[in-house]
């Protein structure tokens, strides 16, 4: 089931700069997408989120960017902080009954 | 912030056991998941549950698995008889509305031997 991609699997960032991870997905149906945040051992922690009602939303240094036409989205950190240093997750659902992950981006924030 | 619980933390078990891994939703949700995370790789859907029965599976989800609600607080997923390739975290998940934020809870660790 890969409905829901992201393409780039690692990504390192310099701290204070922008880090910008993408995910793409297939099905134009989906009408909400989130973004996780995962620690090794832990649970996902949720970061963001947004309707496909709207292209932008923010949330303190945490933007994320929706282009329906394009069946992408990205998340935008800034400035990144060393402490950002996880798995990012996208995900997207159709209704309730199921959230699709994509593949997860390990970002690292050099110091 | 209102928590998932999961218990427990580790489970290992011998190959062709069956294991209950049990949740607990945060209390005035409605909706359930259980997802699975195979190390390293991306986390997978098993199954979600809503108004006393599943509402959507995934092709993972076979008759080895099973999901139950037996209570108002707690919601249980049992493998039948494990496969050394059950081995992953195990995550319950759950809202309270629809197009709402998954609450995740710490996952379980299972590993079948």
């Amino acid at each position: 089931d890969q409905q829901v991609k992201q393409n780039s699997p690692s990504l390192s960032v310099q701290e204070g700069r922008i880090s910008i991870l993408n995910c793409d997905y297939t099905n134009s149906m989906f009408d909400y997408f989130l973004w996780y945040k995962k620690y090794p051992a832990e649970g996902p922690t949720f970061l963001i989120s947004i309707s496909s009602i709207k292209d932008k939303n923010e949330d303190g240094r945490f933007t994320v960017f929706l282009n329906k036409s394009a069946k992408h989205l990205s998340l935008h950190i800034v400035p990144s902080q060393p402490g950002d240093s996880a798995v990012y997750f996208c995900a997207a659902s159709k209704g309730t009954y199921k959230y699709i992950f994509g593949t997860g981006t390990r970002l690292k924030v050099l110091a | 912030e209102p928590e998932v619980t999961q218990t427990p933390s580790h489970q290992v078990t011998q190959m062709g056991q069956e294991v209950i891994l049990r949740c607990v939703p945060i209390s005035n949700h409605l909706y359930f998941y259980w997802y699975r995370q195979i190390l390293g790789q991306k986390v997978e859907f098993l199954v979600s549950f809503y108004n006393n029965e599943i509402s959507e599976k995934s092709e993972i989800f076979d008759d080895q698995f099973s999901v139950e609600r037996p209570d108002g607080s707690n919601f249980t997923l049992k493998i039948r008889s494990t496969k050394l390739e059950d081995s992953a975290m195990y995550f319950c998940a759950s809202i309270g509305r629809p197009n709402e934020k998954l609450f995740f809870g710490s996952g379980t660790q299972l590993s079948v031997l």
